[in-house]
């Protein structure tokens, strides 16, 4: 079961580039990374998924190294809108199922004016 | 692409009586749906798997007969609480799965808030 380590929670200014990790030393060959943003009382929302190296899309960037075992979600000019908790998942869900089902306590980005 | 819808938002119940949740992928079929919990200040935290036209399989801890699953269709399942009770009360999560790039990926509704009096 690759379980997940984050920081608790990370503060930054409006206008800064925050970059968050995630730990998975348990990561199978298999497995790939998603993270979420989740808000108050609303269902956790998709951002960006990958497997190695970078991924971009029009919101992220994910950097995987080369071992894997940790990814770093990079949110580039951050708003007070983007405060929010953030999850990483890491499992191969379609071929191993719910075992890699684990939320783990996420990140609580708090954005200040 | 890719919305997962639930309903209702939130329910207001009665201690003992049953509540009834829907999960809908509009926009995408669903093979496996997903069902978490989850408490205020807390994680989200998995209580079934739901497969069309298959028995859910739950997690530990889960009561099965307590919290009915039924997936009819690829686009609609159901999560029943029976005969609630104050401790059922919580945050009350979808999620559907589709491979719509890469991998294989869970897309989650927005959640509904049941409160048990």
């Amino acid at each position: 079961l690759a379980k997940t380590t984050q920081p608790i929670s990370m503060d930054s200014y409006e206008g800064q580039e925050v970059n968050i990790t995630c730990s998975h030393n348990n990561i199978a060959t298999n497995d790939y990374i998603t993270w979420y943003q989740q808000f108050p009382s609303q269902g956790p929302r998709f951002i960006i998924q990958g497997y190695k190296t970078k991924v971009t899309n029009e919101v992220a960037s994910l950097f995987i190294p080369a071992d894997r075992k940790s990814s770093t979600l990079s949110l580039p000019r951050v708003s007070l809108s983007d405060t929010a908790v953030y999850y990483c998942l890491v499992g191969d869900f379609l071929h191993t199922g719910a075992n890699n089902l684990f939320f783990g306590t996420g990140t609580r980005l708090t954005v200040i004016p | 692409g890719a919305v997962v819808s639930q309903h209702p938002s939130w329910v207001i119940c009665k201690s003992g009586t049953s509540v009834k949740i829907e999960c809908r992928s509009l926009d995408f079929q669903a093979t496996t749906m997903f069902w978490y919990r989850q408490f205020p200040k807390q994680s989200l935290m998995l209580m079934a798997t739901s497969n069309e036209g298959s028995k859910a399989t739950y997690e530990q801890g889960v009561e099965k007969d307590k919290f009915l699953i039924n997936h009819a269709s690829l686009t609609l399942s159901t999560l029943t609480v029976t005969s609630a009770h104050p401790e059922d009360s919580s945050f009350y999560i979808c999620s559907a799965s589709a491979v719509l790039g890469l991998y294989d990926t869970q897309y989650f509704g927005p959640g509904t808030r049941l409160t048990v009096l």
